[in-house]
């Protein structure tokens, strides 16, 4: 696509449920990536996918947390067992794997809310 | 830990004003420098600065790098109502694609 597309926009979950968020990279970018963004704070770092595996999950806070990208292009953020924590918005972002610095395009994010 | 600290938190002038945005960072094996602006949603895409010294510029913005004493600022002319917004940076790794990012500051321009 034209642009890396995140789905919901808006997601409203009670605590203990499970959530996915779903990117859409950009065409033809083979590394993604997943950042969350808390109120007032920059982006955290998650997880990056080169292609289909994950090259870096450092940044993903327990194991409540997963991310997959099986077929190398969308890639589904899951979070298990909610808590009023994990309420942030949720970005992905895509760039061009290349040998030198690369720019990350950024998606309008996920708003997670969890009551 | 790598860390980026940008400065200041936030900021507000009038029209017309020229600002200086900074950010240091300690990244390991550092490789590049990122500047975006971010408004309602998806941060935007600003400046890459790879070397030190060498000046980016894009109409009433510019940036530059300091490799030695580590940090970047970012400059911005005659500010218009429409620069409001939060400003991030983010340092690389060398080797990774992996990107640290400051807490921005956020800039209020006033008419």
């Amino acid at each position: 696509g034209a642009g890396v597309s995140q789905t919901p926009s808006n997601k409203v979950t009670e605590k203990g449920k499970y959530v996915e968020l779903r990117c859409d990279p950009i065409s033809g970018h083979t590394a993604l990536y997943w950042y969350r963004q808390s109120l007032g704070q920059g982006p955290e770092f998650l997880i990056y996918f080169q292609g289909t595996g994950a090259a870096d999950d450092s940044g993903l806070p327990n194991d409540r947390f997963f991310a997959v990208r099986p077929e190398g292009s969308v890639s589904t953020l899951k979070i298990q067992r909610t808590e009023r924590g994990d309420s942030a918005v949720y970005l992905c972002a895509s760039s061009l794997s290349i040998s030198g610095a690369n720019v990350l395009t950024f998606g309008a994010g996920s708003r997670l809310t969890v009551l | 830990e790598d860390k980026v600290v940008q400065s200041p938190l936030s900021l507000v002038v009038h029209e017309g004003d020229t600002v200086t945005l900074n950010c240091s960072y300690e990244v390991t094996n550092f490789r590049s420098l990122l500047w975006y602006k971010q408004e309602k949603k998806a941060p935007t895409f600003l400046f890459m600065l790879t070397s030190s010294g060498i000046e980016k510029k894009s109409g009433r913005l510019s940036s530059i790098l300091d490799k030695k004493e580590l940090f970047s600022i970012l400059n911005i002319t005659a500010t218009q109502t429409g620069d409001s917004a939060v400003y991030l940076c983010a340092g690389n790794l060398s080797g990774t694609y992996k990107y640290i990012f400051g807490t921005g500051t956020r800039l209020k321009v006033l008419a």
